[in-house]
């Protein structure tokens, strides 16, 4: 069975600092990745995917990147943090075809202080 | 471009009650549309789907959606609410234009009252 993982879960760091999020899936190959960020009172917003190694597509402009260094690995990556930064990162798979079903990671909680 | 509009951020119910979460979407090919659940300070979990195949969805936890062309809607319920079923709920269609995503809903978070 397919597993993902996202870590660390939870994390606090100062305004200007570096971020790294980490998420691998397991048990599939050649998914699509997907990065979403969930703030507080706000639903679901898509930050990044990739539909292969080296292939990022950006949907929201910001101080964020993303990077697939290898097939099953999506990381999540900042230079230096803003505090408009917090929020709840999660990581989501699926298919390349299929019913578009997301599967999420258990979810990482950013708060820049 | 595809999206969901729910009606209403916040729902309460008492326990034992019916559960409506609303949603309509739009969609300009015919839509695959998902209902997730989330729980506090976790990811989200796949309630039901609905993929063109039969119109009413039964889904995990005793929930079930019915999609309604005519109506644009696929509305969330439960006969009878439990006090387990609070949560955060959201609605979600297909991507058509190729990224394979979900466009999400706002969520619906539902209290049930003892």
């Amino acid at each position: 069975s397919q597993t993902i993982h996202q870590w660390p879960a939870t994390l606090v760091q100062p305004v200007g600092s570096p971020l790294s999020l980490e998420c691998t899936v397991e048990g599939t190959s050649n998914p699509n990745l997907y990065w979403y960020r969930q703030a507080a009172g706000r639903g679901l917003q898509l930050l990044f995917y990739s539909v292969g190694i080296g292939q990022i597509s950006s949907e929201v402009p910001q101080n964020l990147s993303a990077s697939r260094p290898q097939d099953r690995q999506f990381i999540l990556s900042s230079k230096k943090l803003l505090l408009s930064d917090s929020g709840f990162y999660l990581c989501a798979w699926n298919r390349r075809s299929g019913a578009n079903v997301l599967t999420f990671g258990a979810g990482s909680r950013l708060t820049v202080l | 471009a595809q999206s969901v509009t729910q009606l209403g951020s916040h729902v309460s119910v008492s326990e034992g009650a019916l559960v409506l979460l609303r949603c309509n979407y739009s969609s300009s090919v015919p839509p695959y549309l998902f209902w997730y659940v989330q729980y506090p300070n976790q990811g989200l979990q796949l309630l039901l789907k609905y993929t063109s195949a039969a119109t009413l969805v039964k889904g995990i936890n005793g929930f079930e959606a019915e999609f309604k062309k005519s109506e644009t809607s696929f509305h969330l319920t439960k006969p009878s609410a439990h006090m387990s079923d609070a949560a955060e709920y959201f609605c979600a269609v297909s991507d058509t234009t190729g990224a394979n995503n979900l466009f999400f809903g706002t969520g619906t978070r539902l209290t049930v009252i003892p």
